[in-house]
C-alpha cells in the first residue's frame, strides 16, 4: 500500500518546537518529501532525501528525519509564517506516488 | 529558474474531455533526468497525485485514474500535456503541474517535487 498517514493537525506555540509525523509502508523504500501549502497558493517542497535537504530560501528551522516506515518533519522555533498546511509524499515500489493526508499547523 | 504554468479551460461539462497544458520554461523537458506530474487538489481537500511523464513520453498513471487519463509531452514547444476523459463533478479540483526529481537507491531512494505551477482550478459544471 502507498497510503500516507498524517496528523490532522498540531498547534505549537510562538518560538517553539513541533513535529509532524508520516506514516506508511513506501517510507520504508523512499524517503518523504515535505510541503508547506498556504491558503490559495501551490505547494512548496521544504525539505527532502536523507540528509534532510533544503531548497533555497527555506529556513534552517525546518528539519526531516525518518525511522522505519516513518518519516518526521520538524519546525524548530516555529514563526508565525510557518502556519500552514503541510504534506508528505514518497513514492513506492510500483512507481506510484502518494500524498500523506496533511497536517494543519497553528502557530499561536 | 524553472517555471511551470498551466493552461487550460476553467469548466468543462460533464462527460467531456478536460485537456490541460503545462508551459516549461527556464530548462528543458528534453534534457532528461526529470519526470513531469499533475497533481490536483480537490476544493478543501488534500493533495492527489495523477500521474507522470518522462521526456521520452514515457507515462505513469495513477491506477484509479489510469481509465480515464493520456499524458503526452511536447518537447518541441516545452510543453506536457493531460487529458482526462469521462468527467463528472468529482473531478471538480485545482490542478497543477510539477517537476519530479530524485533516484532509486538502496536501502531508501529519493523523489521529490521541486518546481510547481501556480495551479488551474477547473470546474465540471454544465
Amino acid at each position: 500500500s502507498s497510503e500516507l498517514t498524517q496528523d490532522p493537525a498540531v498547534s505549537v506555540a510562538l518560538g517553539q518546537t513541533v513535529r509532524i509525523t508520516c506514516q506508511g509502508d513506501s517510507l520504508r523504500s523512499y524517503y518523504a518529501s515535505w510541503y508547506q501549502q498556504k491558503p490559495g497558493q501551490a505547494p512548496v517542497l521544504v525539505i527532502y532525501g536523507k540528509k534532510s535537504n533544503r531548497p533555497s530560501g527555506i529556513p534552517d528551522r525546518f528539519s526531516g528525519s525518518s525511522s522505519g516506515n516513518t518519516a518526521s518533519l520538524t519546525i524548530t522555533g516555529a514563526q508565525a509564517e510557518d502556519e500552514a498546511d503541510y504534506y508528505c509524499n514518497s513514492r513506492d515500489s510500483s512507481g506510484n506516488h502518494a500524498f500523506g493526508t496533511g497536517t494543519k499547523v497553528t502557530v499561536l | 529558474q524553472v517555471q511551470l504554468q498551466e493552461s487550460g479551460p476553467g469548466l468543462v461539462k460533464p462527460s467531456h474531455t478536460l485537456s490541460l497544458t503545462c508551459t516549461v520554461s527556464g530548462g528543458s523537458i528534453s534534457s532528461g533526468g526529470y519526470y513531469w506530474n499533475w497533481i490536483r487538489q480537490h476544493p478543501g481537500k488534500g493533495l492527489e497525485w495523477i500521474g507522470y511523464i518522462s521526456y521520452s513520453g514515457s507515462p505513469y498513471y495513477n491506477p484509479s485514474l489510469k481509465s480515464r487519463l493520456t499524458m503526452s509531452v511536447d518537447t518541441s514547444k516545452n510543453q506536457f500535456s493531460l487529458k482526462l476523459s469521462s468527467l463528472t463533478a468529482a473531478d471538480t479540483a485545482v490542478f497543477y503541474c510539477a517537476r519530479e526529481a530524485g533516484y532509486d537507491d538502496f536501502p531508501r531512494g529519493m523523489y521529490y517535487f521541486d518546481y510547481w505551477g501556480q495551479g488551474t482550478l477547473v470546474t465540471v459544471s454544465s
